[in-house]
């Protein structure tokens, strides 16, 4: 069985300032996993994905997510956060054995004050 | 231009209604999924489908229905034994394979009446 852990409901970060949003995942096989953005009345954006290849992994808009398979975790970051980084950030993982199946993490809400 | 379309926008169900939301997408994509979007809990998966003729329940499947006899359509029915149905529902699709992103819909907004 698949699931994935945000630990964090809502962070709030100045901008300038490094971000980090937290994500741990169960997966009984290799698993591919994905940042999703929202940003507010949006659809759904891709950030990044793992693919099973580097291990860090960069994706637009200066994020990046380094997959930890000892620590089961697929953080987010990235270096100086911007006022347009607002936004819900979803954690997804697949574990791949012969399915489809998506599981999304229960989101984080990004604040950056200016 | 290729995408997925979700109708309607808006809907309102009565108590022992069933109703049923539309999506439809001409990206060729094999898999498509139902997500129900509440507040503070993130997207939640309601059924997927791999293939034509194919589905497989999600994690709240309980109250709700689906089918998949064309490629390009998979509509999701809101039976009267789903309690709480008010919420923002998003339907998605991508190719099958590992790492593939996916497209979702703009989405419908279930009320009830």
């Amino acid at each position: 069985a698949q699931s994935v852990t945000q630990l964090d409901s809502h962070v709030s970060v100045s901008e300038g300032t490094p971000v980090l949003l937290r994500c741990n995942y169960s997966s009984s096989y290799s698993p591919s996993l994905f940042w999703y953005v929202q940003h507010p009345n949006k659809g759904l954006q891709l950030l990044l994905k793992y693919t099973s290849a580097a291990t860090l992994v960069k994706g637009i808009n200066g994020f990046e997510a380094e997959f930890k398979k000892s620590e089961t975790s697929f953080h987010l970051t990235k270096p100086s956060a911007h006022m347009s980084d607002a936004a819900e950030y979803f954690c997804v993982v697949s574990d791949n054995f012969g399915n489809e199946k998506l599981t999304f993490g229960t989101g984080t809400r990004l604040t950056i004050i200016p | 231009d290729g995408g997925i379309t979700q109708s309607p926008k808006y809907l309102f169900r009565k108590e022992g209604q069933n109703v049923t939301l539309s999506c439809e997408q001409n990206l060729n994509h094999d898999a498509m999924y139902w997500y129900r979007q509440d507040p503070g809990q993130g997207l939640r998966l309601i059924y997927y489908s791999q293939i034509v003729n194919d589905f497989q329940k999600g994690d709240i499947a309980e109250g709700y229905s689906v089918s998949r006899e064309k490629k390009e359509s998979f509509p999701l029915t809101v039976t009267s034994a789903q309690k709480n149905p008010t919420a923002f529902y998003l339907c998605a699709s991508r190719d099958s394979g590992r790492n593939e992103k996916l497209f979702f819909g703009s989405g419908t907004q279930l009320s009830v009446l």
